[in-house]
């Protein structure tokens, strides 16, 4: 069972948008608006960003996005902040009735 | 607020089983289902397993059939992750996470550290 593909590793400036893809399969991916995103700084636990593929929890600033087009999700930050530094992880629900996370990618700001 | 509060680390030899409680407090028990999740040193996330708190019901990871049980005691709002047949692969940070939904995880432990090692 292979893990969603992500990029290792994006940067931006302070205020600028960047994008982390999410490349899954029609099993999982495809197949389900059942994506979410976490953020992870050091040492601590994630936090949910964005589930089902574009809602935002109450408290996460408008700031942060998400999308889907095929097989592959997407989260958007745009203005970015020096405080968004940190690991992001995507993972979807599978056919299989159990789910998958992406590898993970390191949000740098320059 | 909601809060889980994870058992403390562990150190385990090669072989051996663990066993990682999580308490869950803050909101109705069995209305969230609660997952496993892993994280090696220096690595990604890694789905184990779910429970339904209200059901009992389980759905495990491939890679863990038959080494991993998840049971709940809704007396306590008490959810347990035993991995059995423990290897120095194992060793990672344990987390329990609740989600309203299935496929999502809301809400996290703070993690147990579980080290196998001879």
């Amino acid at each position: 069972q292979s893990a969603l593909t992500q990029p290792p590793s994006v940067s931006g400036s302070p205020g600028q948008s960047v994008t982390i893809s999410c490349t899954g399969t029609s099993s999982d991916v495809g197949s389900y608006n059942r994506v979410s995103w976490y953020q992870q700084s050091p040492g601590t636990a994630p936090k949910l960003m964005i589930y089902e593929v574009s809602n935002r929890p109450s408290g996460v600033p408008d700031r942060f996005s998400g999308s889907k087009s095929g097989n592959t999700a997407s989260l958007t930050i745009s203005g970015l902040q020096a405080e968004d530094e940190a690991d992001y992880y995507c993972s979807s629900y599978r056919s299989s009735s159990t789910l998958v996370f992406g590898g993970g990618t390191k949000l740098t700001v320059l | 607020q909601v809060q889980l509060v994870q058992s403390g680390a562990e150190v385990k030899k090669p072989g051996a089983s663990v066993k990682v409680s999580c308490k869950a407090s803050g909101y109705t028990f069995t209305n969230y289902y609660m997952h496993w999740v892993r994280q090696a040193p220096g690595q990604g996330l890694e789905w184990m397993g779910i429970i339904n708190p209200s059901a009992g019901s389980t759905t495990y990871a491939q890679r863990f059939q038959g080494r991993i049980t998840v049971t709940r005691d809704t007396s306590t709002r008490k959810v347990y992750m035993e991995l059995s047949s423990l290897s120095s692969e194992d060793t990672a940070v344990y987390y329990c996470a609740s989600g309203i939904a299935r496929s999502r995880f809301d809400y996290w432990g703070q993690g147990t550290l579980v080290t196998v090692s001879s």
